[in-house]
């Protein structure tokens, strides 16, 4: 069975300030990784995606997520926290073929402060 | 494309009565999935259909929840009867291979009294 961790429920950051947001997953293979938005009373949304090939993958709005085998984890970065990133992300994990579902972690929530 | 669209955005019942969430996936997109998001438990999947079969209900709570897949352009999840703790945001979400994610509604705020 798949499961996924995200450490810390909620995260504040300063404008301008690193955003870390780490997830560990949990897989008997060799998994794919997502990362998703959800911001108020709306679905979610795609930040970026790891199925194979480079472990460094980069998403929309400056966001990058580096997949290590090793530690189990998928952290997700940004170097520079906007006001606008305020929302509550998702870390989830998927068997590695398309058309499996999705399991997600419980989500983190990114307060930005100006 | 107009997404993945759910109805009602919104939903108030009375506990005991009867509700039906709808769903329309993507056109083209052959696997569907139904989550339950709150703030206890998080976003957790119920079921998930590929080619309108269903592959997986084991995260259906109770015999009271069941969902249909009668055709590629449309889902329903239905509670019956409802109860105060069913109250959550039920997403709907669809995919099509070899793409890997899944695309989300807006989803159906449930509230039952």
């Amino acid at each position: 069975a798949q499961s996924v961790t995200q450490l810390g429920s909620h995260v504040s950051v300063s404008e301008g300030a690193l955003v870390l947001l780490r997830c560990n997953y949990s897989s008997s293979v060799p998994p794919y990784l997502f990362w998703y938005v959800q911001y108020p009373n709306q679905g979610l949304q795609l930040l970026l995606k790891y199925t194979t090939g480079a472990t460094l993958v980069k998403g929309i709005n400056g966001f990058e997520a580096e997949f290590k085998k090793s530690e189990t984890s998928f952290h997700l970065t940004k170097p520079s926290a906007h006001m606008s990133d305020a929302a509550e992300y998702f870390c989830a994990v998927s068997d590695n073929q398309a058309g499996t579902a999705l399991i997600f972690g419980k989500g983190t929530t990114l307060s930005v402060s100006s | 494309d107009a997404g993945v669209i759910q109805s009602p955005r919104h939903e108030v019942t009375e506990m005991g009565q009867e509700v039906t969430l709808r769903c329309k996936p993507i056109s083209g997109h052959n696997s569907l999935f139904w989550y339950r998001q709150t703030m206890m438990r998080g976003l957790e999947l119920l079921i998930y259909f590929n080619n309108n079969v269903p592959i997986d209900d084991s995260g259906m709570p109770e015999d009271r929840f069941s969902a249909k897949m009668p055709n590629a352009s449309f889902s329903t999840l239905k509670i019956q009867p409802s109860e105060p703790r069913d109250s959550a945001v039920y997403f709907c979400a669809s995919g099509r291979p070899p793409t890997t994610e899944a695309f989300f509604g807006q989803g159906t705020r449930l509230t039952v009294v």
